[in-house]
């Protein structure tokens, strides 16, 4: 089945404590993405990649981290949590950036 | 920089009507898309549809079809026969750029209830 998974669905951590939300992608898409999702703002891209070792910022990419080293892959990285990166996080991928983007589950986190 | 306004934060439709969710946006690109995607309780994004910019016929996905005037910079979701089913949040999403400047821009969503 054709799809994007992330882990994990949900995580509580406390402030500073370093953590990775992994994003695997089965489609062999070119074009990956995160997002966040808080209430009243939609979702803001916080980092996308285009293609293996190419990755650059979106529109909210303070306190993240990523990396492509690999196609299917495309972790975010939380180098210091803090309690405003508390949300909804999103991977997506499309074959090409000009394609439709499809969706992982979602990763629920709490910072504390 | 492109921005996606959906100007109804709630709205609610009996089952089996219809309703029409409204989505503006603003760009000065000639080709880009839209898009539709449904967010139910389980928080999955889920696509509706898509429109191309180039293509003047409306998308239609059986319950589901826009109307879609790109001169007004318009982007409304029609839902008939609406079904307890369709009780999610729906965001519009705007898809312009070429290349690394490729950006898929989301508006602030419209959550629908369907009631009995």
């Amino acid at each position: 089945e054709a799809q994007v998974t992330q882990n994990p669905r949900y995580l509580i951590t406390v402030t500073g404590k370093k953590l990775t939300v992994t994003c695997s992608q089965n489609m062999n898409h070119e074009y990956m993405s995160w997002y966040r999702q808080d209430p009243g703002l939609g979702l803001r891209q916080i980092y996308y990649s285009m293609n293996v070792e190419v990755t650059d910022k979106g529109d909210v990419p303070e306190g993240y981290k990523v990396s492509r080293k690999e196609k299917r892959n495309f972790p975010l990285i939380l180098e210091s949590p803090s309690p405003n990166q508390t949300s909804l996080y999103f991977c997506a991928s499309s074959l090409f950036p000009q394609e439709t983007q499809y969706f992982g589950p979602g990763t629920r986190l709490l910072v504390l | 920089a492109q921005t996606v306004t959906q100007s109804q934060p709630e709205m609610s439709v009996q089952e089996a009507e219809t309703v029409t969710l409204s989505c503006t946006y603003d760009t000065s690109e000639n080709n880009y898309y839209l898009f539709w995607y449904k967010q139910p309780p389980s928080r999955q994004m889920i696509l509706v549809i898509r429109q191309e910019a180039y293509k003047q016929q409306n998308a239609t996905e059986n319950r589901f079809s826009v109307n879609f005037q790109k001169a007004a910079k318009s982007f409304s979701l029609k839902i008939s026969d609406s079904q307890l089913g369709d009780t999610a949040m729906y965001f519009c999403a705007f898809l312009g750029g070429t290349g690394t400047a490729s950006k898929l821009t989301f508006g602030t969503g419209t959550r629908l209830q369907v009631t009995l």
